[in-house]
């Protein structure tokens, strides 16, 4: 059965500093990948998604994340945070099962 | 375009009674989706449903949960009787049949059981 993995359970940065948060999955087929965010007291938002082709893909608010087959990893970038993305941060996986999510990171921005 | 609504967004009740959530889907969706969230967790699908047809209810605790979408297109999901366990957020979602890879959630409900 797939799985996806969020190595950070709550990052904190400063504003302007540079954001990684890392999820590998585990599945050897062919896969669908998301990013989706909640900020607090909001639903889940898509925030990218990569079904093929280029593997860096550009979501809204700044946000990229990069496919890395070989490393089975989509890490979610953004090169300057701002407070206002204080939120937590889902990766999803669909491969031959529905969507399975990691168990989130929570990110908290400070001025 | 409104999106998924889900009610009620809070309930709070006794253990061994039970509760019911409602969501209605964005329109023209067929494809919708109940999760769990556990505090902490990512959620976990309970049933997706493909137009009136639950097409995976692989983790849904049958002996308490149940259900129906009738007409295809809002639904509802039953707890009989609630637990203390099954505290926690309820979600439903929505995926198109021209997108259906992509998933649009609303905003939960918020379940405590005492």
């Amino acid at each position: 059965a797939q799985s996806v993995s969020q190595h950070n359970h709550h990052v904190i940065l400063s504003e302007a500093a540079s954001l990684e948060l890392g999820c590998n999955y585990s599945y050897g087929g062919t896969v669908n990948l998301f990013w989706y965010v909640q900020y607090p007291g909001q639903h889940l938002q898509l925030l990218l998604k990569y079904f093929s082709g280029d593997p860096l893909v550009k979501g809204i608010k700044g946000f990229e994340a990069e496919f890395i087959k070989s490393k089975f990893s989509f890490n979610l970038r953004k090169p300057s945070v701002q407070w206002s993305d204080t939120a937590e941060y889902f990766c999803a996986v669909k491969g031959n099962t529905p969507l399975v999510f990691g168990k989130g990171t929570r990110l908290s921005v400070i001025a | 375009e409104a999106g998924v609504v889900q009610s009620p967004r809070y309930k709070i009740i006794e253990k061994k009674q039970p509760v019911a959530f409602w969501c209605n889907p964005i329109s023209g969706h067929n494809t919708l989706y109940w999760y769990l969230q556990n505090l902490g967790q990512g959620p976990e699908l309970l049933i997706r449903y493909e137009n009136e047809e639950a097409v995976d209810d692989s983790q849904l605790p049958k002996d308490r949960f149940s259900a129906e979408r009738l007409k295809g297109v809002d639904s509802t999901l039953k707890i009989q009787p609630a637990e203390l366990g099954d505290s926690a957020v309820y979600l439903c979602a929505s995926s198109p049949p021209w997108g259906p890879e992509t998933q649009y959630f609303g905003p939960g409900t918020r379940l405590l059981v005492l």
